[in-house]
């Protein structure tokens, strides 16, 4: 079946550090990657997203690659900051369906 | 760009009584919606798929009777929580796809409905 598997947090870190937050899927045929980022108290709002492999998406600083070879879509950052505190969903969609199917997320805080 | 509207956005009511729950797409028509459901601290479990003018498809384990989803126009699909206990408290979450856009393109979600049974 289809499945995502994230990296368990909570994940805390300081401001401008490194970030992290791993995924790993597992797909029949190829499937497009997202990356969803909920907002305390909100609903979801697509964070970038990547159709093909080798596909890099990137938006406010995020990027991820989607890697065939290890079926990864890794969310990096390269110095985050107190807003960027959120709970982070890695979602795959197989080609020509429309169910999304997401990874348990991963709750963020950043530190001032 | 599309938009997504959930209506409330926060309810709290007693036992026993049913709650209806609005997802309007806004300047789109979808003829599929989805309905999530989030518990505290966990993923979004699909619940059902809304599909316009037929019967909705409801993931194993949902019940059909529980959860009433109606789509009755290409804006609009309700999720009506029947008789509410208290167990039925969650954030629940709609989606939808704008039929325009490109397969590899993701869904709209609205912002999400707190509901707490007292």
């Amino acid at each position: 079946g289809n499945s995502v598997t994230q990296m368990e947090g909570p994940v805390t870190l300081s401001e401008e550090a490194f970030l992290t937050i791993n995924c790993t899927y597992t797909a029949t045929g190829y499937p497009s990657l997202f990356w969803y980022v909920q907002y305390p108290g909100e609903g979801l709002q697509l964070l970038l997203k990547a159709t093909k492999a080798d596909d890099k998406g990137s938006n406010k600083g995020f990027e991820a690659t989607y890697r065939k070879e290890t079926t990864s879509f890794h969310l990096e950052k390269g110095s985050v900051q107190v807003s960027d505190s959120a709970v982070y969903f890695c979602a795959l969609r197989i080609q020509g369906a429309q169910k999304l199917v997401f990874g348990q997320g991963t709750r963020l805080t950043i530190n001032p | 760009g599309a938009v997504v509207s959930q209506h409330p956005s926060r309810v709290i009511c007693k036992s026993g009584t049913s709650v209806k729950i609005e997802c309007r797409s806004l300047d789109f028509q979808a003829t599929t919606m989805f309905w999530y459901r989030q518990f505290p601290k966990q993923s979004l479990m699909l619940m059902a798929t809304s599909n316009e003018g037929s019967k909705a498809t409801y993931e194993q384990g949902v019940e059909k009777d529980k959860f009433l989803i109606n789509h009755a126009s290409l804006t609009l699909s309700t999720l009506t929580v029947t008789s509410a206990h208290p167990e039925d408290s969650s954030f629940y979450i709609c989606s939808a796809r704008d039929p325009r856009d490109r397969d590899n393109q993701p869904q709209h979600f609205g912002d999400g409905t707190r509901l707490s049974i007292l």
